[in-house]
């Protein structure tokens, strides 16, 4: 069975300082990873993706995150946080070879000026 | 390109009516997928529609339903309305076969039911 576990509800962190926001998965196969943002009364917009190509991927606006399967993890960081950065943010685990798509509950992250 | 789009973005219901709800996915894209968001529950997934079938449903009651058109449009009807279908109703398309690629989003439908 799949599952995706985001360990936080909120996070809130100061502007400049590093955002990290978990991500754990449960996936009887290789799975596909997303992190997506949403920002107030928006859709979702893809920030990265892992599809079993390099472990540690880049997205837009500065965050990486980095597949770890021996931890079962995907988690988001970002070095410096912006205020534009203060989203929800939903990690994804599509089954590849399957149809579902898994979301996580979502991380609220708040940055502080 | 333009992106998905979903009509009308706004809308206000009473109980016990329906509404129809639609989604015009990104050019070329033969998936649309649809999910109801609410501030209890999150994300939940209600339906994926392939090439006008139906690939997958999520746990949902029979009042809500949908359908996609042969140029992969797709509508979602929600009938007897109920004041927990307040929500935001977004729709998304995905242009890989099978739910491998990344999905496009559209900046959804806020239904309130009065």
């Amino acid at each position: 069975a799949q599952s995706v576990t985001q360990l936080d509800s909120h996070v809130s962190v100061s502007e400049g300082t590093p955002v990290l926001l978990r991500c754990n998965y449960s996936s009887s196969y290789s799975p596909s990873l997303f992190w997506y943002v949403q920002h107030p009364n928006k859709g979702l917009q893809l920030l990265l993706k892992y599809t079993s190509a390099a472990t540690l991927v880049k997205g837009i606006n500065g965050f990486e995150a980095e597949f770890k399967k021996s931890e079962t993890s995907f988690h988001l960081t970002k070095p410096s946080a912006h205020m534009s950065d203060a989203a929800e943010y939903f990690c994804v685990v599509i089954h590849t070879g399957g149809f579902k798509t898994i979301f996580g509950a979502g991380t609220r992250l708040f940055v502080k000026a | 390109k333009a992106g998905v789009t979903q009509t009308p973005r706004y809308l206000i219901k009473t109980r016990g009516q329906q509404v129809t709800l639609s989604c015009s996915p990104i050019s070329g894209h033969r998936s649309v997928s649809w999910y109801q968001q609410t501030p209890g529950q999150g994300l939940q997934f209600l339906f994926e529609y392939f090439s006008e079938t139906q690939r997958n449903k999520g746990n949902f009651p029979g009042r809500f339903s949908g359908r996609q058109f042969s140029n992969s449009r797709s509508e979602m009807n929600v009938s007897t309305l109920e004041l927990g279908d307040s929500a935001l109703y977004l729709c998304a398309s995905s242009g890989t076969e099978g739910s491998t690629g990344e999905l496009f989003f559209g900046e959804g439908s806020r239904l309130t039911v009065l």
